[in-house]
């Protein structure tokens, strides 16, 4: 079967840094996908991996390993409203999106 | 620019009635189409999705069905709701053919209780 996983919930200061891991077993990799969603709000995407290494976007970066079918984000300088969860989702071989169940990042001053 | 448009933000329904909830898109041609469900504190399962007029694919067998009328509208109904049915319900679009970089954009969802 198809599988994601990422942990359940990360609790972080605010300024520090935070990773948010993902792992995937997938009937093929059409690419990575990181998604951001407020509680009560839709998810909106913030980033893509297809290809090994690091994708920096301001204070967010993704990263892919696909021979270890694993993938991080990297959340620096965090601010209170980067509390929320975060969303790991992989494009299969149909080209369907598979999700992960999301990581709630919780934000302490 | 490109928008995605779902309605009603929140619904309560007894069990046993029908349901219809709608999305449309604007500013692109062809999209693909996407209907989910997201559980508290699970991830989004896919009911169905369109890749044009007409063109459904079903996901999960259940009480729901989904029809595409128009190029950019798409509709989620069911006959008989149940409790079972209660949740977070999101429609997306993508650009066709869903190769690269191209990610699903969602609407601001609806929110549903049986009751």
């Amino acid at each position: 079967g198809q599988n994601i996983d990422q942990p359940t919930e990360m609790t972080a200061t605010e300024g520090a840094i935070v990773q948010i891991n993902c792992t995937y077993q997938t009937s093929g990799f059409n690419g990575l996908f990181w998604y951001q969603q407020h509680a009560g709000e839709a998810p909106t995407f913030l980033s893509y991996n297809v290809l090994d290494g690091l994708e920096e976007k301001g204070r967010f970066s993704s990263f892919l390993s696909r021979s270890k079918g694993y993938s991080y984000l990297l959340l620096k300088e965090l601010q209170m409203k980067d509390s929320a969860s975060y969303l790991c989702a992989v494009r299969d071989s149909n080209y369907q999106l598979i999700w992960g169940a999301g990581t709630k990042l919780i934000i302490k001053p | 620019s490109q928008t995605i448009h779902q309605w009603p933000a929140t619904l309560v329904q007894p069990v046993g009635s029908p349901l219809s909830l709608e999305c449309t898109v604007e500013g692109t041609s062809n999209p693909n189409l996407y209907w989910y469900r997201q559980a508290a504190g699970r991830g989004l399962q896919l009911l169905f999705y369109s890749v044009g007029i007409g063109q459904i694919s079903s996901e999960v067998p259940q009480n729901l069905s989904a029809s595409r009328p128009q190029d950019r509208q798409f509709i989620l109904s069911s006959k008989k709701l149940l409790l079972s049915d209660s949740g977070f319900y999101l429609c997306a679009w993508s650009i066709t053919g869903q190769k690269g970089n191209q990610p699903q954009h969602f609407g601001d969802g609806t929110r549903l209780s049986i009751l």
